[in-house]
């Protein structure tokens, strides 16, 4: 069964203190795995699609990395602004266009 | 250029009664995506339609729960009847199969319906 766990699931940091949230998954055919941001009361807003094994994407103080097994949110330098969910999900080849998500990391930048 | 649009945005309701939700994807966008979320479960696929047919319907809860979408730039999620456990945030999400590579679709979400059933 295609899987996505996310941790931690809350994370507290201080304004400029970096940190890395992962995103583990078991896909039978990984399509796409795919970060969104989520602030309170919105939708989730995209971020990066990582394609294959070794893949790096950057925005702003955010990258996103990508294993077989797992993928990685490293945000350097935080600011406050940066608080909020982030979610990940996995698309598999035979699933259609199916997004299957994590339950998310709730980040806190602290000024 | 307008995003994914939902109506309502909020929706208070009794047990028993018929809602429905609409959206309308980003113009251009031949796929559309229904999830629902909860703190329980976070986001889960209800149904998707791709080129106004239904894909896959796999995720609807059962037969209380229908969607259509007649034409392109519009589709609708109905619960009638409404139970409290339907309480939840329900998004529709659009992509385009002709964005990037022809099987890696990026899904923009709309700003949500929060349903509360008394």
């Amino acid at each position: 069964e295609d899987q996505v766990t996310q941790s931690p699931e809350a994370l507290r940091l201080q304004e400029g203190e970096s940190s890395s949230l992962n995103c583990s998954y078991t896909v039978s055919g990984l399509r796409g795995l795919f970060w969104y941001r989520q602030d309170p009361g919105k939708g989730p807003e995209f971020l990066f699609t990582l394609y294959s094994a070794g893949e790096e994407k950057e925005k702003e103080r955010l990258k996103a990395t990508l294993t077989k097994k797992e993928s990685f949110l490293h945000i350097t330098a935080p600011k406050p602004e940066d608080s909020a969910t982030y979610l990940c999900a996995v698309q598999a080849y035979n699933q259609g266009g199916k997004l299957i998500f994590g339950q998310g990391t709730e980040l806190s930048v602290k000024p | 250029d307008a995003g994914v649009i939902q109506s309502p945005r909020h929706e208070v309701t009794e047990m028993g009664q018929e809602v429905t939700l609409r959206c309308k994807p980003i113009s251009g966008h031949n796929s559309l995506f229904w999830y629902r979320q909860t703190m329980m479960r976070g986001l889960e696929l209800l149904i998707y339609f791709n080129n106004n047919v239904p894909i896959d319907d796999s995720g609807m809860p059962e037969d209380r729960f229908s969607a259509k979408m007649p034409n392109a730039s519009f589709s609708t999620l109905k619960i009638q009847p409404s139970e409290p456990r339907d309480s939840a945030v329900y998004f529709c999400a659009s992509s385009s199969t002709r964005q990037g590579g022809p099987n890696q679709e990026t899904q923009y979400f709309g700003p949500g319906t929060r349903l509360l059933v008394l």
